[in-house]
């Protein structure tokens, strides 16, 4: 069936560091969108990133990721950690004209100084 | 105003005893969801609802109900809640589109205790 994982469950990084969340998938279909989410603490989920593009780069807030469909990935990254980068980052695989999400687990990422 | 809301934000609950969780969206987004969040899980679609039509994962059709009765609120109804249903619940919305994807707008979630 299709599925998303997110391989690290905690990820902990030295501000000023780079930072990769990884992100692979599953899917029969070809048509498919990406998003990464992301929840500081007790505010809800809202999206960072989105894709539906093959090998074309996206980027927001300094975070970038790249759908690469010969891997089935789609890895979140940041040249350079901040503090505030500090939450909980969700990967989600849509199907474009459809619905419904398939979540990664989630990756807790902690910026220290 | 881009902002699901939720209520309540944290509910304590009997096990045995109904819960109802309310979502709002003021967006017009003609779908609501809703998902269950356990600890080290992904999120987990329960149902949601497309216009008045309610669609409901196989899994978890009859632990949970829901009703909309109009395009900006949706409830989560559990009628008898047991220890397995201590998570954090999060009410979603979207737009249908022609051909792109819909984005879902998260609300904060209500986190659910069972005792």
């Amino acid at each position: 069936g299709d599925s998303v994982t997110q391989t690290e469950g905690l990820v902990t990084v030295t501000e000023g560091l780079p930072v990769k969340l990884n992100c692979t998938y599953q899917t029969t279909y070809l048509t498919i969108a990406f998003f990464w989410y992301v929840q500081y603490l007790n505010e809800a989920p809202q999206v960072l990133l989105r894709s539906s593009t093959d090998n074309k780069r996206t980027e927001h807030q300094g975070f970038h990721a790249t759908l690469h469909k010969s891997s089935s990935s789609f890895h979140l990254q940041k040249s350079s950690a901040q503090l505030s980068d500090s939450a909980l980052y969700y990967c989600a695989l849509s199907y474009t004209g459809y619905q419904n999400f398939y979540f990664g687990k989630g990756t807790s990422l902690t910026v220290i100084p | 105003d881009t902002t699901v809301k939720q209520n309540p934000r944290y509910k304590l609950a009997r096990v045995g005893k109904p819960v109802n969780l309310i979502c709002s969206q003021t967006m017009n987004h003609d779908t609501m969801y809703w998902y269950q969040k356990k600890p080290n899980q992904a999120p987990k679609l329960l149902l949601f609802y497309y216009d008045k039509i309610l669609n409901r994962e196989a899994d978890t059709f009859e632990k949970f109900q829901s009703s909309r009765p109009n395009n900006s609120f949706c409830s989560l109804y559990i009628g008898s809640a047991g220890l397995e249903y201590s998570a954090m619940y999060l009410c979603a919305s979207s737009r249908r589109t022609g051909g792109g994807y819909a984005e879902q707008f998260f609300g904060p979630g209500t986190r659910l205790t069972v005792l």
